[in-house]
């Protein structure tokens, strides 16, 4: 069965500055999707980042980007120029990527991240 | 296009009540999951579909019923609650295809469970 761990329950970061948000999982398959979706206090689920397995390029969306590491199962976070914004919940997720439980997101169990002004 | 719909936002049961949530999204969308989400758990899947007529159990499925009459709804049933179902639950969906350019799984905005 695949796994994701986040092993910060929380983080917290100046403002303007960068911090690494950390994700492990275990799998034994070799096609899937990871992602990082971040819950603020109104408790919608926003996807933040994603990544296709395959692909050996780290994703980047603007501010957010990640460092895909296959061989070591490991998929972090990293928000530049960090904003009072930020401030939430951060899960990392797997997904797998075919197959009749493919839509199933597995999830780490967050990461909260506090932005200090 | 309202997206993926959840109602109520928020519900107080009393131990032993019965209930549903109700999950619809306009989206045609073949897969819809349903998640409850525990302080320091993360989300777990509780029950998921891939289709009208589909369903299959998550990883906490135990005090639950779902149904997929159609492709739309995904109501989530609680035959008899219990205080250890206080929790925030979650839909989902999705389009099935394997091989496409958008995955992105699409959620309600939650519901607010309180067991007393």
């Amino acid at each position: 069965a695949q796994t994701v761990t986040q092993s910060q329950p929380e983080m917290s970061v100046q403002e303007a500055e960068t911090v690494t948000l950390s994700c492990t999982y275990d799998t034994s398959e070799s096609d899937y999707y990871l992602f990082w979706y971040k819950q603020p206090p109104s408790r919608q689920m926003i996807l933040v980042i994603r990544q296709e397995a395959y692909k050996q390029q780290n994703a980047t969306e603007n501010r957010f980007s990640v460092n895909f590491q296959k061989a070591a199962k490991s998929f972090s976070l990293k928000i530049s120029d960090s904003q009072l914004g930020d401030a939430a919940m951060y899960f990392c997720a797997y997904r797998r990527r075919r197959g009749g439980s493919q839509g199933n997101l597995i999830f780490g169990k967050g990461t909260k991240l506090s932005v200090k002004p | 296009n309202a997206g993926v719909t959840q109602t109520p936002k928020f519900q107080v049961l009393k131990t032993g009540q019965s209930m549903t949530l109700q999950c619809a999204q306009d989206m045609n969308h073949e897969y819809m999951s349903w998640y409850r989400q525990d302080p320091g758990m993360g989300l777990r899947l509780i029950h998921y579909s891939v289709g009208a007529g589909i369903t299959d159990q998550g990883e906490v499925p135990n005090g639950y019923n779902v149904s997929r009459s159609t492709t739309e709804d995904f109501p989530l049933r609680l035959l008899s609650a219990a205080p250890s179902q206080t929790s925030v639950y979650f839909c989902a969906s999705s389009y099935r295809r394997q091989v496409t350019t958008n995955e992105k799984l699409f959620f309600g905005s939650g519901t607010q469970l309180s067991v007393l």
